[in-house]
């Protein structure tokens, strides 16, 4: 079984400033990971996603996450924040041999930026 | 433009009420899964189905029932409603696997309140 962890629940940012969302995860065999991101009364959309390859991933608006196996990682970085950037991210997981390709989240991290 | 609609944004019922909760997808995906999404929990996978008439339970099934009689429908059923699962429920759908991954596209989610 896979497991996720998020450890910041909130992680106030100034706009234009760097932000790093750090995600966690625990598996026995290879893994999918993926962020997701939810804004404000909406549901939640895809951000970026490590399958294979390059361990380094990005996201059109900016947003970069490294798939690091041997610290277990999958860290989310973006080197400077808009206001619009406001939302709630998961950091989620899926075991390469589902076939229904189940999703295992994290707890969630709220990104408020501020003026 | 992918698109998965729930029956309902807001959702009020009283304790011991059978409540449906609605999802239908437009984008002919055979695999489609209703999570819960609680405040410091994340999202948590209640059930899951991965063709018309076929149910898999996710982490979390006690209480709920699940029915799809459409490839596009799929309805969350509380048999008898209790304050505890008051929460955001969340549909997703995603395409079959064929041996990779595919994306999961979320509905805007239904929050229940139960009295």
């Amino acid at each position: 079984a896979q497991s996720v962890t998020q450890l910041d629940s909130q992680v106030p940012v100034f706009e234009e400033a760097p932000v790093e969302l750090r995600c966690n995860y625990s598996s026995s065999v290879s893994v999918y990971l993926f962020w997701y991101v939810q804004y404000p009364n909406q549901g939640l959309q895809l951000l970026l996603k490590y399958l294979s390859g390059s361990t380094l991933v990005e996201s059109i608006n900016g947003f970069e996450a490294e798939f690091n196996k041997s610290q277990t990682s999958f860290h989310l970085r973006k080197p400077s924040v808009h206001i619009s950037d406001t939302a709630e991210y998961f950091c989620a997981v899926s075991d390469t041999n589902t076939g229904f390709q189940k999703l295992v989240f994290g707890t969630g991290t709220r990104l408020l930026v501020s003026p | 433009d992918v698109k998965v609609t729930q029956s309902s944004r807001y959702l009020v019922k009283r304790t011991g009420e059978k409540v449906f909760l609605e999802c239908v997808q437009d984008m002919d995906h055979e695999n489609m899964f209703w999570y819960r999404q609680d405040p410091g929990l994340g999202l948590r996978l209640i059930y899951f189905s991965y063709d018309v008439k076929m149910k898999e339970k996710g982490d979390i099934p006690e209480g709920y029932s699940v029915s799809r009689e459409k490839k596009e429908r799929f309805s969350l059923i509380l048999e008898s409603a209790s304050t505890n699962q008051t929460s955001m429920y969340l549909c997703a759908s995603s395409p079959l696997a064929g041996g990779r991954y595919n994306e999961q596209f979320f509905g805007p989610g239904t929050r229940l309140t139960v009295l």
